[in-house]
């Protein structure tokens, strides 16, 4: 039983149009909820993160929007890129709890030219 | 800059032999991780580490051990390798707490079992 879902294995868009990555949990005690960027060949690296209290969270063209009451979270990617090109794993972790962060199973990103 | 440095890259084993991962971090965190990442699964959780001498099951721990004899070195211990442990092998180290809690990840070893 996965406690975190991402709906879709891979994405494809084109340059320049908003790529959004959808992702949900299931334990309400998850408060911290950090998306990693993962590119070929090398580990997966924080891209942006939000906590619970907060609905919304922007970096520049990245933007999460967070639903506590539905548990879910998207993740917008705004003016796409080709070298926005990679694997989005969203996760989440509970500061009551050890602290583990609990990845799902990735979106592959496509950006065509 | 937050560096963990994992070797081997790649690795061929061969069934019923002794595989052991190394990690090594220069971020002096308390936590270190190890996962293994496969399509379909993302990354899932083998073993961690608070400090020292300390190692938790993750988890997937089954056919894994792990030691932390330092701060800055975590090692993943496969006593007989199975070809279902074929994978990519992530290493992490991390700190909780603060606005940016972040975790910091090797560059992964290629783990094939023959």
């Amino acid at each position: 039983q996965q406690q975190v879902r991402q709906s879709s294995q891979s994405l494809t868009v084109w340059e320049g149009e908003t790529a959004i990555l959808n992702c949900s949990y299931e334990n309400s005690a998850f408060d911290y909820f950090p998306w990693y960027q993962q590119f070929p060949g090398e580990g997966p690296a924080l891209l942006i993160a939000i906590r619970s209290v907060s609905d919304k969270k922007e970096d520049g063209r990245f933007t999460i929007f967070f639903n506590k009451r539905e548990k879910n979270l998207s993740l917008h990617i705004k003016d796409s890129q080709p070298g926005d090109s990679a694997t989005y794993f969203c996760a989440a972790s509970a500061s009551s709890g050890s602290w583990q962060l609990i990845f799902g199973s990735g979106t592959q990103l496509t950006v065509m030219p | 800059e937050a560096a963990v440095t994992q070797s081997p890259r790649n690795k061929v084993a061969v069934t019923g032999g002794k595989v052991t991962l190394s990690c090594n971090q220069t971020n002096n965190h308390n936590n270190m991780y190890w996962y293994r990442q496969d399509t379909g699964h993302g990354l899932r959780l083998i073993h961690y580490s608070y400090g020292a001498g300390s190692t938790e099951k993750g988890d997937i721990p089954d056919g894994y051990k792990a030691s932390r004899p330092s701060q800055e070195n975590f090692s993943l211990i496969l006593e007989l390798a199975t070809p279902s442990q074929t994978s990519v092998y992530f290493c992490a180290s991390g700190d909780e707490g603060g606005e940016n809690t972040e975790v910091f990840f090797g560059k992964g070893t290629r783990l094939t079992v023959v």
